[in-house]
């Protein structure tokens, strides 16, 4: 069965500190990767998305993620983070294979001190 | 992805009692996830719908929870007889079929008091 672990829970950083959030997936066929962002009070948005390509994806907001398939990881990183970063993000994964379900992690807070 | 709508956004229940909760997909799009989070989870796929059919409902509880996408309206997820397990966030996201991408609703908060 799918799994996707997210293995922090609460990361505090300073403004213009870098970030880098794991997220680590099970399972041995084609994926398509997501990270979603809930910023406090809202719903989720998306930030980027991995299906095919460059492995390096560049989403909203200065964000990025790398597609890493012989670690099967997908961490979000930002060089440089803002107050206005401080939301919940989330990993999420779709196996390629026709199934529909998306299998989201258990999300990472992140707390932006300013 | 503000098109999609969910109403309540909060709905409080006593136990023993229905809770209809409903979303709106992005005009034009056709397809319907459901979703459950409880605190300090992440989202647990619930259910996921195309107009009048249910594609894949391998998350929902076999018992009491029921859903629906039909012709014309929203889609509901409806949960009979309700308990105190019930309370979470329920969050319904739209699928833009050519992209693969899915746009989240604001979620309904369901307390069972």
């Amino acid at each position: 069965a799918q799994s996707v672990s997210q293995h922090n829970h609460h990361v505090i950083l300073s403004e213009a500190a870098s970030l880098e959030l794991g997220c680590n997936y099970s399972y041995g066929g084609t994926v398509n990767l997501f990270w979603y962002v809930q910023y406090p009070g809202q719903h989720l948005q998306l930030l980027l998305k991995y299906f095919s390509g460059d492995p390096l994806v560049k989403g909203i907001k200065g964000f990025e993620a790398e597609f890493i398939k012989s670690k099967f990881s997908f961490n979000l990183r930002k060089p440089s983070v803002q107050w206005s970063d401080t939301a919940e993000y989330f990993c999420a994964v779709n196996a390629d294979s026709g199934t529909y379900k998306y299998i989201f992690g258990t999300g990472t807070r992140l707390k932006v001190l300013a | 992805n503000a098109g999609v709508m969910q109403n309540p956004r909060h709905l409080v229940r006593r136990r023993g009692q229905e809770a209809r909760l409903r979303c709106s997909p992005v005009k034009g799009h056709s397809h319907v996830y459901w979703y459950r989070q409880l605190p300090e989870e992440g989202l647990k796929f619930m259910v996921y719908l195309q107009k009048e059919n249910i594609i894949d409902e391998s998350g929902m509880p076999k018992e009491r929870f029921s859903a629906e996408f039909p012709k014309e309206g929203p889609s509901i997820l409806r949960i009979q007889q309700v308990v105190r397990g019930d309370s979470a966030a329920y969050f319904c996201a739209s699928l833009e079929s050519t992209t693969d991408t899915q746009y989240f609703g604001p979620g309904t908060r369901l307390t069972v008091l």
